[in-house]
């Protein structure tokens, strides 16, 4: 069965330096794969997508990386600030369902001062 | 312009009860995903609607769970004979027709005592 793996362990670094979160897939091929942010008790925010033909894309201090050999997403985000403290959750897209997203458990980052 | 909302935000109901969760999608928006998801879990895919239809409902877990989209804009999430492992938070999002990203509303927190 499709299954998604993300750091179960919480992310804490030092403002200022690079998080870099992880997302594992096994048993998938998907068209593209999207990172969320969710802050708690609110519903999950878009940040990036990345499609199966594209190895990196960025967006501000955000970066994804995309390798469909290992089957893995690195999600980077740089100079880090408290306010990017939130759970990120990779989600891919789930096959023979249009586009409902199959979500990983998220990863918790703490950043701080 | 106004996001995905959500009614109630709480909802508080005893085992056996019947209850309903309505979504507001973003005007305009074909599609209206529901999820489900558990505390330190990532959503869970319930029901997808494309306008009025259920494209695919492959992940109500079982026939207590039903949803409708009469009119192509607000669904209502229909939850009979509520049992306590129903408790969770239930979110829905939205997206334009044949787009990738989804717009999630804040959730309703349903508790079954």
């Amino acid at each position: 069965s499709q299954k998604i793996e993300q750091n179960s362990e919480a992310l804490n670094i030092q403002e200022g330096k690079t998080a870099t979160l992880t997302c594992n897939y096994t048993n998938y091929s998907p068209a593209y794969l999207q990172w969320y942010r969710q802050d708690p008790g609110r519903g999950p925010v878009f940040l990036l997508l990345i499609r199966e033909n594209e190895k990196e894309k960025r967006k501000e201090r955000l970066k994804v990386t995309f390798d469909t050999t290992l089957k893995q997403s690195l999600f980077h985000i740089t100079a880090s600030q408290p306010a990017d403290s939130a759970t990120y959750l990779c989600a891919l897209d789930m096959t023979n369902s249009g586009y409902a997203l199959n979500f990983g458990k998220g990863t918790s980052l703490l950043v701080t001062p | 312009g106004a996001g995905v909302s959500q009614t109630p935000s709480n909802k508080v109901t005893e085992k056996g009860k019947y209850v309903e969760l309505r979504c507001d999608p973003i005007s305009g928006h074909t599609a209206l995903y529901w999820y489900r998801q558990s505390l330190g879990q990532g959503p869970e895919f319930l029901i997808y609607f494309q306008g009025t239809g259920a494209a695919d409902d492959s992940g109500l877990p079982n026939d207590r769970f039903f949803a409708v989209r009469p009119e192509g804009s607000v669904s209502t999430l229909k939850i009979q004979r509520t049992e306590r492992g129903d408790s969770a938070m239930y979110l829905c999002a939205s997206s334009p027709s044949g787009a990738e990203t989804q717009y999630f509303g804040p959730g309703t927190r349903l508790l079954v005592l």
